[in-house]
């Protein structure tokens, strides 16, 4: 069965480092995508960043870059010179690909982040 | 900008009530989801919908029901409240179409709708 797995449920970064956040998956599909999402503390889901099974380059979105090891089935989040307002919960997820053509996510359990000065 | 709209941010209720909660979006999407989020679990898929009176069953169903009679509006219903159904409820959609974002698929999610069942 498709599943997310994050294994770091807290972790802590000093302001302006670098981080990175843990994500495998499993799934027996070809073509899949990879998604990190940001929830802050007021409740909404921010898209942060997308990797597709059959981009070969990394994924960047700003301070965000996404470490897709594709043979290892590991998508981990890189956050550069981490900020305070870094802080937040972040869920990995996968979109799949229904018998029925309809798509289907999947989220982490997330791992929550933070930020000190 | 795509807006999602869940109408109540905190609703209180009695168990055995009956609870709707209703998601409008703007952006003509085809696709729209139902989740509900818990400490330790992160989201779990309810229902979801690809169009209009159309949905399947997500992964936790059960205690559920949707209604989808416009493109723009999926419902999520609970018959009967039960306190194990206090939660955050997330709803989300996409486009089906075609465009960034269609390629990306990414998911456009409300602000959450938190439920507490008494």
């Amino acid at each position: 069965a498709q599943k997310i797995t994050q294994t770091q449920p807290g972790m802590f970064v000093q302001e302006k480092e670098a981080v990175t956040l843990d994500c495998t998956y499993d799934t027996s599909d070809q073509s899949y995508g990879l998604f990190w999402y940001k929830q802050p503390s007021s409740g909404e889901m921010i898209f942060l960043i997308y990797q597709g099974s059959y981009d070969e380059q990394n994924a960047t979105e700003g301070r965000y870059s996404l470490n897709f090891q594709k043979a290892r089935k590991s998508a981990n989040l890189v956050i550069s010179a981490s900020q305070l307002g870094d802080s937040a919960m972040y869920f990995c997820a996968m979109r799949e690909t229904r018998i029925s053509g309809t798509y289907k996510y999947i989220f982490g359990t997330g791992t929550r982040l933070k930020v000190l000065a | 900008d795509v807006k999602v709209t869940q109408s109540s941010r905190y609703l209180v209720k009695r168990t055995g009530e009956k609870v709707f909660l209703e998601c409008v979006q703007d952006m003509d999407h085809e696709n729209m989801f139902w989740y509900r989020q818990d400490p330790g679990l992160g989201l779990r898929l309810i229902y979801f919908s690809y169009d209009v009176k159309m949905k399947e069953k997500g992964d936790i169903p059960e205690g559920y029901s949707v209604s989808r009679e416009k493109k723009e509006r999926f419902s999520l219903i609970l018959e009967s409240a039960s306190t194990n159904q206090t939660s955050m409820y997330l709803c989300a959609s996409r486009t089906g179409g075609w465009g960034r974002t269609a390629n990306t698929g990414e998911l456009f999610f409300g602000e959450g709708s938190r439920l507490t069942v008494l």
